[in-house]
């Protein structure tokens, strides 16, 4: 079965301050990675995502992702955070071959301006 | 729509009452999903539609949950006989397409299901 953790349960920081999520899976195949967002308020919504090719992904609003699959681990990053990044922040994963999405517990990051 | 439609965005049920969650896709979406995501917790996945067929209903936790998608585009999740430890905010998901890897789901902003 695969699964998905997420170290940080909170992460506080303040504004340009740089940002990175850590998210490592468990899995036995070829998988694909997801990072999705939640504002305060707002449904889930998709950062990135990664299938294959460049392990450097780049998503919307700057944020990227990072993947290892050496370490199992597909971080996320942003060099300069801004307060309205402040939300909820989780991985996920699925199988090659798979339909549904294995989501990590999430990560609440507070940007303080 | 624009998105993913749930209702009611809010429930409250005492304990042992039957509630029903709807979910109107976005229009066209082939795939639909629900996730159940219980306090600090990240969503976890429940069932799979691929319009009216149910395909993957491994993550339903008990025979009192039940979904069904009729015509191949609104779904509604009952659960009968309601316990507290159902409380959890249910998500739905559409993808345009059948399943595949790449397929973006995109999901409604949830039921918060609160059992008293």
């Amino acid at each position: 079965a695969q699964s998905v953790s997420q170290h940080n349960h909170h992460v506080i920081l303040s504004e340009a301050a740089s940002l990175e999520l850590g998210c490592n899976y468990s899995y036995g195949g070829t998988v694909n990675l997801f990072w999705y967002v939640q504002y305060p308020g707002q449904h889930l919504q998709l950062l990135l995502k990664y299938f294959s090719g460049d392990p450097l992904v780049k998503g919307i609003k700057g944020f990227e992702a990072e993947f290892i699959k050496s370490k199992f681990s597909f971080n996320l990053r942003k060099p300069s955070v801004q307060w309205s990044d402040t939300a909820e922040y989780f991985c996920a994963v699925k199988g090659a071959a798979g339909n549904k999405l294995t989501f990590g517990g999430g990560t609440r990051v507070l940007v303080k301006p | 729509g624009a998105g993913v439609s749930q209702s009611p965005r809010y429930k409250v049920a005492k304990r042992g009452q039957d509630v029903a969650l709807r979910c109107d896709p976005i229009s066209g979406h082939v795939s639909l999903f629900w996730y159940q995501q219980a306090l600090g917790q990240g969503p976890e996945f429940l069932t799979y539609f691929q319009n009216e067929a149910q395909l993957d209903k491994s993550g339903l936790p008990s025979d009192r949950f039940f979904a069904e998608r009729p015509e191949g585009s609104v779904s509604t999740l009952k659960i009968q006989r309601t316990q507290q430890e159902d409380s959890a905010v249910y998500l739905c998901a559409s993808t345009r397409q059948r399943v595949t890897p790449w397929a973006e789901a995109f999901f409604g902003q949830g039921t918060r299901l609160t059992v008293v």
